[in-house]
């Protein structure tokens, strides 16, 4: 079946500092690609749809500066969380799918802001 | 607006069957898919309905009421590595190829 791969699957940062999350589809091209954040104990919550050359859609309630989505190829989307706090510390996840076919999603980012 | 319930505990003995509910409100319908969620871990697909009926697959199985805005997924045969949360998850009608809106997911514990 597709793959996407997510990459970091952990990472820790300094409250202030930008992290760039990555999400590539390994064996199809993926014209649109979904961003998700989790937080403990709760559902996946759709941040944001990643339109490859185009701009992102981002859900209500989501920051626009706050997550910088790029989705610069039909391979790879990138989530840079911007001057990351605390309360930023989350899972998230990507997914990529094709028409009429079941989401694919990456392995997950655990982001620690401290 | 888009609304999916789904208890948010169960509880269950090894070897036994459960039965998780689904109910959905959405603007839109494309399918309904069950994932299995670890702690920590991504979602990995379970099973996908789009008409109405059952899907069977091996312990796994999906039914799905368009009409009545229904789905369960039931598993048999409990196993504890079947512990987990059990999210349902709905396709809007956009055709985007994996935009899905979630239920809360409910917690499964499999007990001996």
């Amino acid at each position: 079946g597709a793959v996407v791969s997510q990459h970091p699957s952990r990472v820790i940062c300094k409250s202030g500092t930008s992290v760039k999350i990555e999400c590539r589809s390994l064996d199809f091209q993926a014209t649109t690609m979904f961003w998700y954040r989790q937080f403990p104990k709760k559902s996946l919550m759709l941040m944001a749809t990643s339109n490859e050359g185009s701009k992102a859609t981002y859900e209500q309630g989501v920051e626009k500066d706050k997550f910088l989505i790029n989705h610069a190829s039909l391979t790879l989307s990138t989530l840079t969380v911007t001057s990351a706090h605390p309360e930023d510390s989350s899972f998230y996840i990507c997914s990529a799918g094709q028409r009429n076919t079941e989401a694919f999603f990456g392995q997950g980012t655990r982001l620690t802001v401290v | 607006g888009q609304n999916i319930d789904q208890p948010t505990e169960m509880t269950a003995t090894e070897g036994a069957i459960v039965q998780i509910n689904c109910t959905y409100q959405t603007s839109g319908f494309n399918g309904l898919f069950w994932y299995q969620q670890h702690a920590g871990e991504a979602p990995t697909f379970l099973s996908y309905n789009v008409l109405d009926g059952l899907e069977e697959k091996g312990r796994f199985s999906s039914f799905l009421s368009r009409s009545k805005g229904y789905s369960y997924l039931l598993l048999k045969e409990l196993q504890m590595k079947d512990s987990a949360s059990y999210l349902c998850a709905v396709r809007d009608n956009d055709n985007q190829g994996g935009k899905l809106i979630f239920g809360q997911g409910t917690e499964l514990s499999v007990k001996p």
